[in-house]
């Protein structure tokens, strides 16, 4: 088992352009959850899925979307990125306790 | 006030030494809780999940006051690989509602 895979692990942007960030998991988990994490602020909720063709905002969604594409697959999408979205990005993904991704570190320019 | 809340860091302890770490939360709704160690650059990793009864993984052990709301962790005969900050996690209601304390760093020093 692999676990929670992301992808890229590193990610230099400049302001206004797109990416979007991969998540996988094998552990046939329903709930998946994208986190951000900047120093002093602890993890913040961005975007959840509950299940499959769900989604649902978490604390700090604005500028970022969601796609549960199937159960193993949630990926976050930064349409127009700014520098305040420079951060560590964590998916997990849950039966009852979170499992997390390794981190993706992305700096906007 | 935040909805969960951790003893200020950083704790600098030495080799050998027992140190107990406090988390409060304010949600009384709450149903279930966690402690997840994350160390430099690195995802956070569960550590040992809280129950009523109190548990016990080796030289930690986490206890949990309903009444009062806290959470604690203690860690006996600190080693140097215990030098990490470690994440107060509680869960409202079973579902998809986790939320995080800030975390406290530790530093065990030889």
């Amino acid at each position: 088992n692999a676990g929670v895979t992301q992808t890229p692990k590193f990610q230099v942007l400049k302001t206004g352009q797109s990416m979007t960030l991969q998540c996988a998991q094998d552990m046939n988990h329903n709930s998946m959850y994208w986190y951000r994490q900047d120093p002093g602020m602890g993890l913040r909720l961005i975007y959840y899925s509950a299940s499959e063709g769900t989604t649902d905002k978490g604390e700090v969604p604005n500028g970022y979307n969601v796609s549960r594409l199937n159960k193993r697959e949630f990926s976050l999408r930064l349409e127009s990125a700014a520098p305040s979205q420079t951060s560590v990005y964590f998916c997990a993904s849950s039966l009852d306790t979170q499992y997390f991704g390794p981190g993706t570190r992305l700096t906007v320019l | 006030r935040k909805e969960v809340e951790q003893d200020p860091g950083p704790f600098n302890v030495p080799e050998g030494a027992t140190v107990a770490f406090n988390c409060t939360y304010s949600n009384s709704a709450s149903q279930s809780f966690f402690w997840y160690r994350q160390d430099c650059r690195k995802e956070p990793k569960l550590l040992m999940s809280v129950y009523s009864s109190g548990n016990e993984d080796g030289r930690f052990t986490a206890q949990l006051n309903r009444a009062s709301q806290y959470i604690s962790l203690l860690i006996r005969d600190s080693k140097l690989s215990d030098s990490a900050t470690y994440l107060c996690v509680v869960n409202r209601n079973y579902g998809q509602n986790f939320v995080f304390g800030p975390g406290t760093r530790l530093s065990v020093l030889p």
